[in-house]
């Protein structure tokens, strides 16, 4: 079946340390994005790619890094000078042909510092 | 940049009455606009899009919305609440041209009471 894998579902990470969360997906999309969500603060969007070898920041990228070496590939690392990194992240893929389509969302992870 | 803004962090509904959550989008041409619903510590799953077609949209589990671009609403209906319909609700926006980000608002939790 084709869909979006995220992993771990769970990260715990002490303080100045990075960790890095895993997004692939089989479903052929050529933009992938990550969202961080908070309670009450709905989804903010940390990076995107449209296309291998490319991406942009979002509204939330400090402290954050990506990388996109495969269409199938997203992973986000998130490093020690993320303050506040404790919340739920969000992976999701699109295709990139057009604006109408939807977002293919993954099973989250949550991450929580200790 | 486009945007989409909920009212109401959280809703109460009993359940066999309506669910009203109404979102109002800012943009000066027509988005595309989405509705999700998550489930708790899961990834958003699609409800229904609206993609300049037809302006009333019908989606899964009997929830529709109706775009109006004079009032720049799309709002989501359900006639009769039902207990599985306790969840968070997103809307969602994409603009038809330019870059291919995916904008959400901060979303409704909704409550039905038995």
């Amino acid at each position: 079946d084709g869909g979006i894998t995220q992993s771990p579902k769970y990260l715990f990470r002490k303080e100045g340390q990075n960790v890095t969360l895993s997004c692939e997906q089989n479903l052929n999309h050529d933009a992938m994005y990550w969202y961080r969500q908070d309670p009450g603060q709905g989804l903010r969007l940390i990076y995107y790619s449209q296309i291998v070898n490319d991406f942009q920041k979002g509204d939330i990228a400090e402290g954050y890094s990506v990388s996109r070496e495969k269409k199938e590939s997203f992973p986000l690392t998130v490093t020690s000078a993320q303050k506040n990194p404790t919340a739920f992240y969000l992976c999701a893929s699109r295709n990139n042909r057009g604006r109408n389509t939807e977002a293919f969302f993954g099973q989250g992870t949550r991450l929580t510092v200790v | 940049a486009q945007s989409v803004t909920q009212l109401g962090s959280h809703v109460s509904v009993s359940e066999g009455a309506l669910v009203l959550l109404r979102c109002n989008y800012s943009s000066s041409v027509p988005p595309y606009l989405f509705w999700y619903v998550q489930y708790p510590n899961q990834g958003l799953q699609l409800l229904l899009k609206y993609t300049s077609a037809a302006t009333l949209v019908k989606g899964i589990n009997g929830f529709e919305a109706e775009f109006k671009k004079s009032e720049t609403s799309f709002h989501l209906t359900k006639p009769s609440a039902h207990m599985s319909d306790a969840a968070e609700y997103f809307c969602a926006v994409s603009a038809p041209y330019g870059n291919n980000r995916l904008a959400f608002g901060k979303g409704n939790q909704v409550v039905v009471i038995p």
